[in-house]
């Protein structure tokens, strides 16, 4: 049971270039989530997702997009990127949030320069 | 507006002693709040939850302890061990929206032999 896996783990980009993270989940997880984590900030919540084809915007939105084709994946595309997107990545899974919790992946390290 | 917030950013405590990680919330609609532990490089792991009906919860040698009139809530760790030593979060959410976590800054905890 691989749980959340995230690809790449490491990432360098240049300013303005666009790429896709991926997100996977095998435990049929109604909830996705993505996180971006930054020093002394917490996790900020980017978007969220309730379902297949059903997606929101969270606290820190500007900048990314996401879909949800099905219950396993949930990709994070950066349209441009842009310096104050550096910062670690995570996403997450639960059967319906609250008191369940959320099952995060072990992160996406994102450097743009 | 942080509306979850570990006032410390780090703790240190004797090896076999209690450690205590305190967390304080704004919004009084928040139903669920959980702890998070977080080892270097890797996701989040989920620790204990409590819900708003209630002002304890135990699991082995973690308890969550809630105290909604003063809208507090703390993390006792009883024995403290090494492998205790990491980042630890507190999060919230609300039954309307329980897809949405809202995350503290987070506290370093250092388990001294």
């Amino acid at each position: 049971n691989a749980g959340v896996t995230q690809t790449p783990k490491f990432q360098v980009l240049k300013t303005g270039q666009s790429m896709t993270l991926q997100c996977a989940q095998d435990m049929n997880h109604e909830y996705m989530s993505w996180y971006r984590q930054d020093p002394g900030m917490g996790l900020r919540l980017i978007h969220y997702s309730v379902g297949a084809g059903i997606t929101d915007q969270g606290e820190v939105p500007n900048g990314y997009n996401v879909s949800r084709s099905t219950t396993e994946d949930f990709p994070l595309r950066l349209l441009s990127a842009a310096p104050s997107q550096t910062s670690v990545y995570f996403c997450a899974s639960s059967p319906g949030g609250g008191y369940y919790g959320y099952t995060f992946g072990s992160g996406t390290r994102l450097t743009v320069v | 507006d942080q509306q979850v917030k570990q006032n410390s950013p780090s703790l240190s405590v004797q090896e076999g002693r209690i450690s205590i990680l305190n967390c304080d919330y704004t919004n009084s609609m928040f139903d669920y709040f959980l702890w998070y532990k977080k080892y270097p490089a890797e996701g989040p792991t989920f620790l204990i939850s409590i819900s708003s009906i209630k002002d304890k919860n135990e699991d082995g040698r973690f308890t969550v302890f809630l105290n909604k009139s003063a809208k507090h809530l703390s993390l006792h760790i009883v024995p403290s061990q090494p492998g205790d030593s990491a980042v630890y979060f507190c999060a919230a959410s609300a039954l309307q929206g329980a897809q949405k976590l809202v995350f503290g800054q987070g506290t370093r905890l250092t388990i001294n032999p």
